[in-house]
This record gives structure tokens, C-alpha cells and sequence, in this order.
């Protein structure tokens, strides 16, 4: 059974980075695409960008220029790095499996941009 | 990339049937079969509940059902529940990225 594990930083001040890992158990790392996708509290979802297993992203157009999505493939882990943070990104980030569709999630990490 | 449109909310009486739309353009919903559902309850993550515009994921009851007509996809419950009452999001491929819906919240009444 597929399981997503991640992790990071909550609080952040403005103009910082935002880094997160997501750790993948139980099923294949590789030949499928890993995402991050946001939810700003009471909104709804908001596509980040993913990654393939071989290292090939692929960005929102409106943060591409904040976003980097790694990969480690030894650990069977994925991250995300979004810099010169705001207020607006302040939201719930959740890792997922897929590109087409998401069918597996992690739990969620509240991230909060705040002075 | 903007967002599809999905109304704010939808409800429904236990066992009757429900439809939550999600209208996009031709670069997204109407261009590709690959629009999916997902179902949220509060405070957790988003499951999915069908993908492909109607396949449904193993596991997922035959209540819910999905189809797509133009620019417009649609999300079926059959049967009401109380346990469907949950957030709804639509979610399309484009060339570019995936986009989403601003979510259906559904009361069951």
C-alpha cells in the first residue's frame, strides 16, 4: 500500500524559503510522476508543479520562477523549495502521486508566511 | 491559468442524486480526456474519486459517476449519503499544467 510521509518547516518570515520533503513507501518509486499541490486556508486547490522519475519538472507558469522540485531517488523522497516567500503563499501543501490524476496524497503540511 | 468554474454549492436529500458541474475551455476540459474528482472532507487530504473523466479508482463506490460534454465536465452521486457531504473539486490536464476547480461544497440535508 502506496503511503506519502512529508515534512518541513511551518512558520516562515516574508522572504524566506519554503522547503518540504515527501517520503514515498510501499509501492514504486519510479515510473510515475510526484507532485506538490497548495491549499490556502478556506480556498481551494492550486496545481505546484511536479516531477518524474527521472528527474524532468514541470512548474505552475505563476510561481515557475520561485519553484524547484527534486528528487532523491536512493531514498525514495521528493522536495519542494519555493523562495521569496509572501503571505500569499501561506496554505496547506500536499504531496501527491500522478500528473494526469492524483491518487495518492500525503497528510498535508500547514505552512504559514508570517512577520 | 484560471481556474474552472464549479458552483459553490449543491445539496441533496439522503438517496436522492446530485450533479456538480466544472466548465472549462477548449485548453483544458475540452481538449482532453483527462478530467478528474476529488473528494475532501475537512481537515484531511483530497481522495480521488474519478479519473479519466469517468473511471473510478478501485475502491471507490459505483454511486459516483462522472462525464464530460464539451467544455463542461460533470460529477454524479446516486444514492446520497451522509457521509458524501464533503468538498468537491474538479481537476483538468492542459498542455501546460493541471488546473482546478474552486470547489462544490455539498450539504446533505
Amino acid at each position: 500500500q502506496v503511503q506519502l510521509q512529508q515534512w518541513g518547516a511551518g512558520l516562515l518570515k516574508p522572504s524566506g524559503t519554503l522547503s518540504l520533503t515527501c517520503a514515498v513507501y510501499g509501492g514504486s518509486f519510479s515510473g510515475y510522476y510526484w507532485s506538490w499541490i497548495r491549499q490556502p486556508p478556506g480556498k481551494g486547490l492550486e496545481w505546484v508543479g511536479e516531477i518524474n522519475h527521472s528527474g524532468s519538472t514541470n512548474y505552475n507558469p505563476s510561481l515557475k520562477s520561485r519553484v524547484t522540485i527534486s528528487l532523491d531517488m536512493s531514498k525514495n523522497q521528493f522536495s519542494l523549495k519555493l523562495t521569496s516567500v509572501t503571505a500569499a503563499d501561506t496554505a496547506v501543501y500536499y504531496c501527491a502521486r500522478g500528473i494526469l490524476s492524483f491518487d495518492h496524497w500525503g497528510q498535508g503540511t500547514l505552512v504559514t508566511v508570517s512577520s | 491559468q484560471s481556474a474552472l468554474t464549479q458552483p459553490a454549492s449543491v445539496s441533496g436529500s439522503p438517496g436522492q442524486s446530485i450533479t456538480i458541474s466544472c466548465t472549462g475551455t477548449s485548453s483544458d476540459v475540452g481538449g482532453y480526456n483527462y478530467v478528474s474528482w476529488y473528494q475532501q472532507h475537512p481537515g484531511k487530504a483530497p481522495k480521488l474519486m474519478i479519473y479519466d473523466v469517468s473511471n473510478r479508482p478501485s475502491g471507490v463506490s459505483n454511486r459516483f459517476s462522472g462525464s464530460k460534454s464539451g467544455n463542461t465536465a460533470s460529477l454524479t452521486i446516486s444514492g446520497l449519503q451522509a457521509e458524501d457531504e464533503a468538498d468537491y473539486y474538479c481537476g483538468s490536464y492542459t498542455s501546460t499544467s493541471t488546473v482546478f476547480g474552486g470547489g462544490t461544497k455539498l450539504t446533505v440535508l
